[in-house]
């Protein structure tokens, strides 16, 4: 039963364009999201995140957005770059402890 | 600070063989866990501990041990290694204590086993 999805594998965008990483879930208990990036050979560094009771949270490029009643989460990175290349986990958590990860998301922006 | 580190950085084993993976951190966190990254599986949830003496189940415990005897270190111990538990293990940690909370966690390079 997988609490959390990414059902795209991959993304590939332009330099400079938007990318857009969604993200699924259906515990209606998860209160609290995050989003990781991970490069090879290293471990996942934390993004953003974002509480239920928000629906946007924004820092930077990069921009998070709940939908509660759809259950569903995404990341926008505007612009993209290509150091932005990675794989992105989202994450959610129903208390302060346990994380449930997605699948991740392998991004590539080209230049 | 070191953040949080994990040794050895790749490990070999056979069928059957017992090994521990090491884990520490330098900053205080109450809060560690080990994960394991399997291709198409994202990240799974194996062990956490909230604190010293204090251990709790995952997502994927089994064949799996861990202990908890101070902050800095949270071990994972693989009993009878199998070719299942062929994986990239992460151990993370994150700060618990105070009247906030914090749900982000700092994760380590990992450790990349194969079980043969």
């Amino acid at each position: 039963d997988q609490q959390v999805k990414q059902n795209s594998p991959s993304l590939s965008v332009q330099e400079g364009r938007i990318s857009i990483l969604n993200c699924d879930y259906t515990n209606s208990m998860f209160d609290y999201f995050l989003w990781y990036k991970k490069y090879p050979a290293e471990g996942p560094t934390f993004l953003i995140s974002i509480s239920s009771i928000k629906d946007k949270n924004e820092d930077g490029r990069f921009t998070v957005f709940l939908n509660k009643s759809a259950k569903h989460l995404s990341l926008h990175i505007v612009p993209s770059q290509p150091g932005d290349s990675a794989v992105y986990f989202c994450a959610a958590s129903a208390d302060t402890g346990k994380l449930i990860f997605g699948q991740g998301t392998t991004l590539q922006v080209k230049p | 600070n070191a953040g949080v580190t994990q040794t050895p950085k790749f490990q070999v084993l056979k069928t059957g063989q017992s090994m521990t993976l090491q884990c520490a951190q330098d900053m205080n966190h109450e809060y560690m866990s080990w994960y394991r990254q399997d291709p198409g599986m994202g990240l799974r949830l194996i062990h956490y501990s909230v604190g010293a003496g204090i251990t709790d189940q995952g997502e994927v415990p089994n064949g799996y041990n861990v202990s908890r005897s101070t902050t800095e270190d949270f071990p994972l111990r693989l009993l009878s290694a199998a070719p299942s538990q062929t994986s990239v293990y992460f151990c993370a940690s994150k700060f618990t204590s105070g009247t906030g909370q914090s749900y982000e966690q700092y994760f380590g390079p990992g450790t990349r086993l194969t079980v043969t």
